[in-house]
């Protein structure tokens, strides 16, 4: 109930590419949904989050697609770089209650040139 | 505009030995989270405190972990009598309250301390 499934767990993808990851989630209870971004040695950084209000936001290179029926949310990078080249966690929490988010296991990206 | 500082970076104990772990959440921060990174797997909640009290608590270990966010001074997460299944990286996040008290979403992560228990 608590777990949010991520996968998969490493993507290589070619420069200019698009990224694809997936999540899904059990607990109805969660109505916010973030993806942090992580550099080795560093911690995670807030990369977009969404509320179910919506299905689909866009920052920049960057999109969350959202699915409430099926309790399943991805993250697409277009025109991916190796700049990207990072570990990618989605997260899901109760909106406004304690904050607590419940990672997923991460997915390690590579961007090659 | 300081982030959250974390210290050690680098920590390593021989079993049985004690940790201590401090972190320093952003400025106008009075929500301090821990989670745990073991190699390989994602974070991990493991407590959730304010100012002097703690929230939640229902990540931490029932025995030889313990957590503080004192009135003054940063946040403490001490591990007692390590063993090696506690070596992983050890990450403090913070967050501002909204004006309703409660918090807005995004948590602001450290850097992490990593241990390593020999």
């Amino acid at each position: 109930q608590q777990q949010v499934k991520q996968s998969p767990q490493s993507l290589i993808v070619q420069k200019g590419g698009i990224s694809i990851i997936n999540c899904a989630y059990e607990n109805t209870a969660f109505d916010y949904f973030p993806w942090y971004q992580q550099f080795p040695g560093k911690g995670p950084a807030l990369l977009i989050a969404i509320r179910p209000d919506v299905s689909e936001k866009k920052e920049g290179r960057f999109t969350i697609s959202f699915n409430k029926s099926a309790k399943q949310f991805s993250l697409h990078i277009m025109d991916s770089q190796p700049g990207d080249s990072a570990t990618y966690f989605c997260a899901a929490s109760p909106w406004g209650a304690t904050n607590k988010l419940i990672f997923g296991t991460g997915t390690l990206l590579a961007v090659q040139p | 505009n300081a982030g959250v500082m974390q210290n050690p970076r680098h920590l390593v104990r021989r079993r049985g030995q004690e940790a201590r772990l401090r972190c320093s959440p952003m400025k106008g921060h009075s929500h301090v989270y821990w989670y745990r990174q073991l190699p390989e797997e994602g974070l991990k909640f493991m407590v959730y405190l304010q100012k002097e009290n703690i929230i939640d608590e229902s990540g931490m270990p029932k025995e030889r972990f313990s957590a503080e966010f004192p009135k003054e001074g940063p946040s403490i997460l001490r591990i007692q009598q390590v063993v090696r299944g506690d070596s992983a990286a050890y990450f403090c996040a913070s967050s501002p309250p909204n004006k309703a008290g409660s918090n807005t979403g995004e948590l602001f992560f450290g850097e992490g301390s990593r241990l390593t228990v020999l």
